[in-house]
Parts: C-alpha cells; sequence; structure tokens
C-alpha cells in the first residue's frame, strides 16, 4: 500500500529550526516530483514548495512566504523527503503535509497526515 | 501568481440534493484544475484533476466541469459522507495555488 507519513513536527520558539521528515513507502519514491502544502489552523491550504526528481536534478520551487528560510531535501535511498526550517516566525505555524506529485495526473495523488508545527514563545 | 477565488465558502444542504461549486481562475488554466476533499483532521484527498477526471475510486456522483478561467464541482447527490470542506487548486503554474475552500454542511 502506498504511503507517506511526516515526522518531526512540534513547538518552537520563532526565530528558531525544524527538521521535518517525511517517509515513502509502497511505490517508487525516486520517479516523483514531492511537494510539501501546509495548513494554518482553521485555515486554507497553501503550496509551501517542491523538490523535482534525479531525471530533474532536484531542482527545487519556494513559495515566496518561505524563499530563503526553508530548504527541501531528498534521500532517493530511504524513500525520504526532508524540510529544514530556519528562522521559524509564528505565521509558519500549521499541519504541514508532504504530496506525491503524481507522474500522470498533474496533482497530488497521495498525501501524508501531516505534523503540526507551532510557532510561539 | 495565479488567484482561486472559490465560491460559496459554506453552504448547506440536505441529502440528496444536487451541490455545486465554482472555482474562478485569474488568468487562463486551461485545463489544469483539481479538486480536493477534506474531512476534519485528515489529510486532502483527491477527487477530480484536468478540470473533469474522476480519480480512481471516487464515486460517480462528484463530478467536474470547465476550461480556461471558469471551472465547477458538483455532488449530483449528496450524501452524509460527503461532509467536508472541498478545495480547487490549479497546477497550471508554480507556485501552485488552492482556491479558499468551501465547506459542505448537512441542512
Amino acid at each position: 500500500e502506498v504511503h507517506l507519513v511526516e515526522s518531526g513536527g512540534g513547538l518552537v520558539q520563532p526565530g528558531g529550526s525544524l527538521r521535518l521528515s517525511c517517509a515513502a513507502s509502497g511505490f517508487t519514491f525516486s520517479d516523483h516530483f514531492m511537494d510539501w502544502v501546509r495548513q494554518a489552523p482553521g485555515k486554507g491550504l497553501e503550496w509551501v514548495g517542491r523538490i523535482r526528481n534525479k531525471a530533474n536534478k532536484y531542482i527545487t520551487d519556494y513559495a515566496a512566504s518561505v524563499n530563503g528560510r526553508f530548504t527541501f531535501s531528498r534521500d532517493d535511498s530511504e524513500n525520504s523527503l526532508y524540510l529544514q526550517m530556519n528562522s521559524l516566525k509564528t505565521e509558519d505555524t500549521a499541519v504541514y503535509y508532504c504530496g506525491r506529485v503524481s507522474t500522470l495526473r498533474n496533482a497530488f495523488d497521495i498525501w501524508g497526515q501531516g505534523t503540526m508545527v507551532t510557532v510561539s514563545s | 501568481d495565479i488567484q482561486m477565488t472559490q465560491s460559496p465558502s459554506s453552504l448547506s444542504a440536505s441529502v440528496g440534493d444536487r451541490v455545486t461549486i465554482t472555482c474562478q481562475a485569474s488568468q487562463d488554466i486551461t485545463n489544469y484544475l483539481n479538486w480536493y476533499q477534506q474531512k476534519p483532521g485528515k489529510a486532502p484527498k483527491l477527487l477530480i484533476y484536468d478540470a473533469s477526471i474522476l480519480e480512481t475510486g471516487v464515486p460517480s456522483r462528484f463530478s467536474g466541469s470547465g476550461s480556461g478561467t471558469d471551472f465547477t464541482f458538483t455532488i449530483s447527490s449528496l450524501q452524509p459522507e460527503d461532509i467536508a470542506t472541498y478545495y480547487c487548486q490549479q497546477s497550471d503554474n508554480l507556485p501552485l495555488t488552492f482556491g479558499g475552500g468551501t465547506k459542505v454542511e448537512i441542512k
């Protein structure tokens, strides 16, 4: 069965750092672009960014709101995706989802369950 | 960035009713429009991609239409398990953007 499982969320002070992980199983992780999407409490969905696959040189794209503070990486040998978050702000408080970009559908066909990040003093 | 305007933001309907949600893009996105369902405390789930194609396993009471800038999502006969928030999302250009969501409730 295809799964994505995020981990690493928690409480962090403004200006702090946190690293999220997303473990993939049940599919060929290395074939896929992988994205991060977040959802602030009671709010809608916000795209955070994308890391492409090896064939596309692992090129990354970031939302303007996180560019320069967040970094995506992946380890295809470990079927894992990572989100390094630095200089965190209170407005980064959200549930963070990793999502698989379907190779056929130009959509997120698989989502993780999400991990909560709270930025507060 | 492409802005996605979704309406209404919430609606209340009876079981068996036909429910329609609209989504308007700020520029032409051809048919690169997806619809997701999100139940409380859960991750979103893909229902429709490329504006009108039903994802595998999704009930046929869900449908989508439109192209260019104007899109429609329909539930032909609302069921109790359809209580959720629905989001449109454009996949034409980065940054990907979502509509604000439509919360569907049972009257």
